[in-house]
């Protein structure tokens, strides 16, 4: 596709139910990130993918999450058992291998109610 | 202390005036900052990287690196009433290649 696409762009969640995110990067692009952007602050390094190895996932804030990209293009974040303080916008970024410049997708806006 | 520090906003400048937007960093180990506006309720975008001590320019952006002070700048010229976004200051490189680590972010209000 022409962009980094995310879906849904909006979710609203019951405390304690499982969501999942999906992240479409651009076609190519064997680098993702997932960030969590809270209001008012900038967005905090979750996890990285290069193809379908994730190889950094130092920023996930508990156990509750977790993310996968199995076949090395779309990938997925889930979060389990979900929390108030989990709301947030979640973002996904791609690059190419090797590259500078980080595109990024419109955000999925999670509210737990 | 977080890893990027951005000035305190918000930032309030009149159309055509210079806007300047500033950020610290504490990890020496970063290589490359980068500049992203994000306008509300969308997502990030960048405007401009550097990664050399000293002055890059692009259109009306200059970024300014100084690796010694560890300190990153944006000056925006001849401001817009379309410059008004929060700026975001990230640093990236190093061992974490790829991943950025950005600062809280600065609202810029560019008024006519």
């Amino acid at each position: 596709g022409a962009g980094v696409s995310q879906s849904p762009r909006y979710k609203v969640a019951k405390r304690g139910q499982d969501v999942a995110l999906r992240c479409d990067p651009i076609s190519g692009h064997v680098s993702l990130f997932w960030y969590q952007q809270a209001l008012g602050q900038g967005p905090e390094f979750l996890t990285y993918f290069q193809n379908e190895a994730q190889l950094d996932k130092s920023g996930l804030p508990s156990d509750r999450f977790f993310a996968e990209r199995p076949e090395g293009s779309v990938s997925t974040l889930k979060i389990q058992r979900t929390q108030q303080e989990d709301s947030a916008v979640y973002l996904c970024a791609s690059t190419l291998q090797g590259a500078t410049e980080a595109f990024f997708g419109q955000g999925t806006r999670l509210t737990v109610v | 202390q977080k890893e990027v520090e951005q000035n305190s906003g918000p930032l309030s400048v009149p159309e055509g005036a210079i806007a300047s937007l500033n950020c610290t960093y504490s990890d020496r180990g970063s290589q490359s900052f980068f500049w992203y506006r994000q306008y509300s309720g969308k997502s990030p975008e960048l405007i401009m990287f550097i990664y050399s001590n000293g002055d890059k320019e692009d259109g009306r952006f200059t970024a300014q690196l100084n690796k010694a002070s560890q300190y990153v700048s944006l000056l925006i010229r001849d401001s817009q009433p379309s410059d008004s976004a929060t700026y975001l200051c990230a640093g990236g490189g190093g061992t974490s290649y790829g991943k950025l680590t950005f600062g809280q972010g600065t609202i810029l209000t560019v008024h006519p």
